[in-house]
């Protein structure tokens, strides 16, 4: 069964809106889980790392007021997209860290499309 | 650093043939390295990993080879099925952070019946 839960799969929503994507480790406890974002035929790109209990890390060119991560418990982190504009629309996936296996599982994505 | 391609490479093979995906990799600190693959609307599926230990690992019907002179990665599939097409990313880490990958450009492989 699945490992991770990312939640709404899709989701349309009106320019200028705030969205908000949770990512759910089912199995076990995740301190690091990872926000990635993929634009359509292209690679993932890495945004933040959302570290439990403390502030997220946020990669090179990615704006930490418009993306806004919550890692509030061990089984939960969640990014908010405010102020959505069009060019936010992208696939986002979630990924998190199991420390005892050393091994990162994704969850499903979810496909954000801002009219 | 990162590889992101406006353009995703594609490769179709035969139903019933071998196929292989390469892919060169950026920083020669990784010590880590996994295929994963994508299905159209879906989250990265892990295929199989490999450390830079090891120069070659046999999953069913996968095979990855490392070679860490030229930085490049490649992937096996044996017997390819229709269910195979999908893209294909390589990713390269350090074990020490093997949380944070670093993806490559992707392939698109397309088995045609």
């Amino acid at each position: 069964g699945a490992v991770v839960s990312q939640h709404p799969s899709w989701v349309i929503c009106k320019s200028g809106t705030s969205v908000k994507i949770e990512c759910r480790s089912l199995d076990f406890q995740a301190t690091t889980m990872f926000w990635y974002r993929q634009f359509p035929k292209q690679s993932l790109m890495l945004m933040a790392t959302s570290n439990e209990g403390s502030k997220a890390t946020y990669e090179q060119g990615v704006e930490k007021d418009k993306f806004l991560i919550n890692h509030a418990s061990l089984t939960l982190s969640t990014l908010t997209v405010t102020s959505a504009h069009p060019e936010d629309s992208s696939f986002y996936i979630c990924s998190v860290f199991w420390d005892r296996g050393e091994k990162l599982f994704f969850g499903s994505g979810t496909q954000l499309s801002v009219l | 650093g990162e590889s992101v391609g406006l353009h995703l490479p594609t490769l179709s093979v035969q139903e019933g043939d071998n196929s292989i995906i390469n892919c060169a990799y950026s920083n020669s600190a990784s010590d880590y390295f996994i295929w994963y693959k994508q299905e159209s609307g879906k989250g990265p599926q892990f295929i199989i990993d490999i450390r830079s230990n090891m120069d070659k690992r046999q999953g069913q019907r996968v095979t990855v080879l490392l070679n860490k002179t030229v930085k490049h990665l490649s992937l096996q599939i044996a017997a390819t099925q229709p269910g195979d097409s999908a893209v294909y990313f390589c990713a390269e880490a350090r074990i020490q952070g093997a949380q944070k990958l670093v993806f490559g450009q992707g392939t698109r492989l397309t088995i045609n019946p």
